[in-house]
C-alpha cells in the first residue's frame, strides 16, 4: 500500500526559505505512470496546488507561486521535496504531498499533512 | 485560469440525499475530469470521485459524480447520509494548471 509522510521544520521565519520532504514507500516514485505533488492548506482555508514533478526532474508550478517555488525529486531515496523562498506569514499552511494520477491529476493518495509556520 | 465556485454549507437529515454543486467560471466543464474530495476534521483528503463519476474502490456506492453542461457545473450526491458523511467536500479540475473549489462544508444532522 502506497504511503507517503511529510517531513521538515515546522517553523520558518519570514523572508527565509521553507523546505519539506516527502517520503514515499510501498511503491517507487520512479514509476512512470505517475506524478509527484504537493498541495497546502492554510488554518480554515481551502485546497491549494503548489506544484508537480515527475521521476525524471520535470515539473510544473502553480503561475501565482511558481516565482518562490521549487520541486526536486531524489529517486534514489524514492523522496521527493519542495522549497518556498522569501516567506511570509501568507505561506503558514498544512503542506501536503500526493501522489498524482493521470491527465485530469488527481491527487490519491494524500500524506497526513504537515504544519509550517512562518513566524519570528 | 477559470475558479471552481462551491456552496460554503450544505445540511441535510441522516438517511437524506443531499447534492453539492461545483460551478466551473469558464471553459467548459466537460473539458477536463472533475474530481471530488472529502475531508473529515483533523484528516487530510481523501478521493471520493474521480473522472467525473468513477469511484475509487472502497468508496460506497452511495457516493456519485455527474457534470451538467447546461450549468457548466459538476455535482457530487451522497444519498442515504450517516453522521460519518460530515465532512468538507472539494471539487478540483484542471486546465493549464490544477484548480479547487473552495470547499463546502456537509452538515448531517
Amino acid at each position: 500500500q502506497l504511503q507517503l509522510q511529510e517531513s521538515g521544520p515546522g517553523l520558518v521565519k519570514p523572508s527565509e526559505t521553507l523546505s519539506l520532504t516527502c517520503s514515499v514507500s510501498g511503491g517507487s516514485i520512479s514509476n512512470s505512470d505517475y506524478y509527484w505533488g504537493w498541495i497546502r492548506q492554510p488554518p480554515g482555508k481551502g485546497l491549494e496546488w503548489i506544484g508537480r514533478i515527475y521521476h525524471s526532474g520535470t515539473s510544473y508550478y502553480n503561475p501565482s507561486l511558481e516565482s518562490r517555488v521549487t520541486i526536486s525529486v531524489d529517486t534514489s531515496r524514492n523522496q521527493f521535496s519542495l522549497k518556498v523562498n522569501s516567506v511570509t506569514a501568507a505561506d503558514t499552511a498544512v503542506y501536503y504531498c500526493a501522489r498524482v494520477i493521470g491527465a485530469p491529476q488527481w491527487f490519491d493518495p494524500w500524506g497526513q499533512g504537515t504544519l509550517v509556520t512562518v513566524s519570528s | 485560469n477559470f475558479m471552481l465556485t462551491q456552496p460554503l454549507s450544505v445540511s441535510e437529515s441522516p438517511g437524506k440525499t443531499v447534492t453539492i454543486s461545483c460551478t466551473r467560471s469558464s471553459g467548459s466543464i466537460a473539458s477536463n475530469y472533475v474530481q471530488w474530495y472529502q475531508q473529515r476534521p483533523g484528516s487530510s483528503p481523501t478521493t471520493v470521485i474521480y473522472e467525473d463519476n468513477q469511484r475509487p474502490s472502497g468508496v460506497p456506492d452511495r457516493f456519485s459524480g455527474s457534470i451538467d453542461s447546461s450549468s457548466n457545473s459538476a455535482s457530487l450526491t451522497i444519498s442515504g447520509l450517516k453522521t460519518e458523511d460530515e465532512a468538507d467536500y472539494y471539487c478540483q479540475s484542471y486546465d493549464s494548471s490544477v484548480v479547487f473549489g473552495g470547499g463546502t462544508k456537509l452538515t448531517v444532522l
